[in-house]
Formats: C-alpha cells, structure tokens, sequence
C-alpha cells in the first residue's frame, strides 16, 4: 500500500522569503501523480501543483516548484516570494495511474507566513 | 462557473442519530469522492463513484457509512447511529480526469 509522510507538522517564514516544506511517500509503481494541495482555514483545498511521475522535469507554477526525485520519493515543494496569502495548511497527496484514483494525503504542513 | 458545494456546512447530532450529507459535483464530472478528514489530518478515502457506479467502497469504516450517487450527479453520504468518533469534516471532490476539485466540506459533530 502506498503511503505518503510529511514531517513538518508547522513552519513559519517571513513575508518575501523563501520556504520549502517536504513529502515522501511510499509506493512500487512506477506510474503515479503528486499534487500539492491547499487547504486556508474554513475554506475549500485548491490544487497548488502536480507532477507526473514520468516527467523528469520538475513542476513550476509562478511562485511554487517543486523538487521532484523518484529514486528517493521525494516530493517537496518550494514558494518563493511567500505572500501573506500563501498562509494554510498545505497537503501533498499520492494518486496511483491504476486502481480507483483515490488520493493518498500525508498529514499536512501548516504554514505561517510572518509579516 | 459553479464548484463542488456541499451541504449542510455544519451539523450537530446527537450519538445514535442518523445523518444524510449531499455533495453537488461539478457538471459532468464524471467520479466523485468522499473523504474523511478528522481534526489535525489528512482527507482520509472513504468511496468512489465512476457515474452512478460505486466502485469502490474499501474506506468506509463500518456498515453504518453508505453512499449513494442513484443518477450519476449529486451524492450522498449517510452515517446511521452516529458516534463520538464520527466527528470530522466529510469532503467530496469530484473529478474529470486526473485532478480533483473538492467542495468546502460539512462539519460534522457527534455530542
């Protein structure tokens, strides 16, 4: 069975700074999806980033990226320029290529954003 | 246009009373999902539908969950005799392809 871990339960970084906060996850496929997700408080998760395990090339959407490496299953993602906005709890999910497409969530980062 | 919604928002039961949450999908999303988050957690899978099919119901953690989605676009997710430790927020996402869009979620407590 896959798993998914993220070890930061909380972080904190200052406004225009730079965070990354980490995902590993556990799987034998070779074929999967990643996906960020965020979650603010009281309010619906929003999709942030994904990468596909295939692509070697890592995801960059404006401010986040992510370090995507296989071999270690590892997937962290990195903000930069962090906003006060960007403050939330932040998902990193597994979805396998096969099976029923279920999401596979860690516990969560919960991001501070400090002015 | 329209996202997933969710209603109620909130609901409070009392243990051993029943409880009915629906999920509108987003037109045409073809699979949906319930989640279960409990507090300080990850969403946890509880089922899945592909249309009015439910393909997978491994994440239901008794016979008191059921789910159902009869033509394919609004679910519901029913817990019968609630208990203390069915306390969480339930999220549905529903799906085109390989990204869910999930709703804002129904908070459910169990007194």
């Amino acid at each position: 069975a896959q798993t998914v871990t993220q070890s930061q339960p909380e972080m904190s970084v200052q406004e225009a700074e730079t965070v990354t906060l980490s995902c590993t996850y556990d799987t034998s496929e070779s074929d999967y999806y990643l996906f960020w997700y965020k979650q603010p408080p009281s309010r619906q998760m929003i999709l942030v980033i994904r990468q596909e395990a295939y692509k070697q090339q890592n995801a960059t959407e404006n401010r986040f990226s992510v370090n995507f490496q296989k071999a270690a299953k590892s997937f962290s993602l990195k903000i930069s320029d962090s906003q006060l906005g960007d403050a939330a709890m932040y998902f990193c999910a597994y979805r396998s290529r096969r099976g029923t497409y279920k999401y596979i969530f860690g516990t969560g980062t919960r991001l501070k954003v400090l002015a | 246009g329209a996202g997933v919604s969710q209603s109620p928002r909130y609901k409070v039961a009392k243990r051993g009373q029943d409880v009915a949450l629906r999920c509108d999908p987003i037109s045409g999303h073809v699979s949906l999902f319930w989640y279960q988050q409990a507090l300080g957690q990850g969403p946890e899978f509880l089922t899945y539908f592909q249309n009015e099919a439910q393909l997978d119901k491994s994440g239901l953690p008794s016979d008191r969950f059921f789910a159902e989605r009869p033509e394919g676009s609004v679910s519901t997710l029913k817990i019968q005799r609630t208990q203390q430790e069915d306390s969480a927020v339930y999220l549905c996402a529903s799906s085109p392809n390989d990204e869910q869009f999930f709703g804002p979620g129904t908070r459910l407590t169990v007194l």
